[in-house]
């Protein structure tokens, strides 16, 4: 049964910094690029940052470069999210999903609820 | 960014009558392999966003055959042939071949 378990949310004051983790079973991890994605209390879906197979290739929405870094484990299937600096727009449910685009089946976690707040 | 920009954004909906949700990219989705990269997702009410047509009109494993998917270059459709009960919930559309990747605005599909 492939899954992917998001790990680390929880409520950090502003300025502060928290690190997401997501554990991937079930298909082969180091096959696929993977992706974060998140979505604001009622809001709609936002890709956050994308990895490539081997984790050379990254990349991130504006708003949070320079701030987030996307990174994975292949030897460990698990992708990671360092969060610093975060901010109140920062806060909603976190994602991780695999991020193909074509006939391979597209899985997403269950969710990591990132709260921003003093 | 590409803005992708669905209607309606709410769409009150009859068991067994069909139903339309449209999408447009304010650029082509048509990537250099001849692919068109655009996907429509359901998020059904406190459940993760699942992936229903990849490339404008492929269904992914396990969708019924009452979800299509339609159109080319900026305009594209998803159309739900007879409503069920879970098909309740919101319904997006998203382009991956600009970075970053966008999703429209969403569509909630509710019982009248």
């Amino acid at each position: 049964e492939v899954q992917l378990v998001e790990s680390g949310g929880d409520l950090v004051q502003p300025g502060g910094s928290l690190r997401l983790s997501c554990a991937a079973s079930g298909f082969t991890f180091s096959s696929y690029w993977m992706r974060w994605v998140r979505q604001a209390p009622g809001k709609g879906l936002e890709s956050v940052a994308n990895i490539g197979v081997d984790g050379g290739d990254k990349y991130y929405v504006a708003s949070v470069k320079g701030r987030f870094t996307i990174s994975r484990d292949n030897a460990k299937n698990s992708l990671y999210l360092q969060m610093n600096s975060l901010r109140a727009e920062d806060t909603a449910v976190y994602y991780c999903a695999t991020a193909n685009r074509g006939s391979s089946p597209q899985y997403w976690g269950q969710g990591t609820l990132v709260t921003v707040s003093s | 960014d590409v803005v992708m920009t669905q209607s309606p954004l709410s769409l009150p909906v009859t068991l067994g009558q069909p139903a339309s949700i449209s999408c447009r990219s304010s650029q082509s989705l048509v990537h250099g392999d001849g692919n068109t990269y655009l996907s429509w997702f359901q998020q059904r009410p406190g459940q993760s966003p699942r992936r229903l047509i990849y490339k404008v009109s492929y269904r992914d494993s396990g969708v019924p055959d009452r979800f299509s998917g339609s159109g080319s270059g900026t305009d594209f459709t998803l159309e739900i042939s007879r409503v069920e009960a879970d098909d309740v919930g919101v319904y997006y559309c998203a382009q991956a071949i600009h970075w970053p990747w966008t999703f429209g605005q969403g569509t909630k599909v509710e019982f009248k």
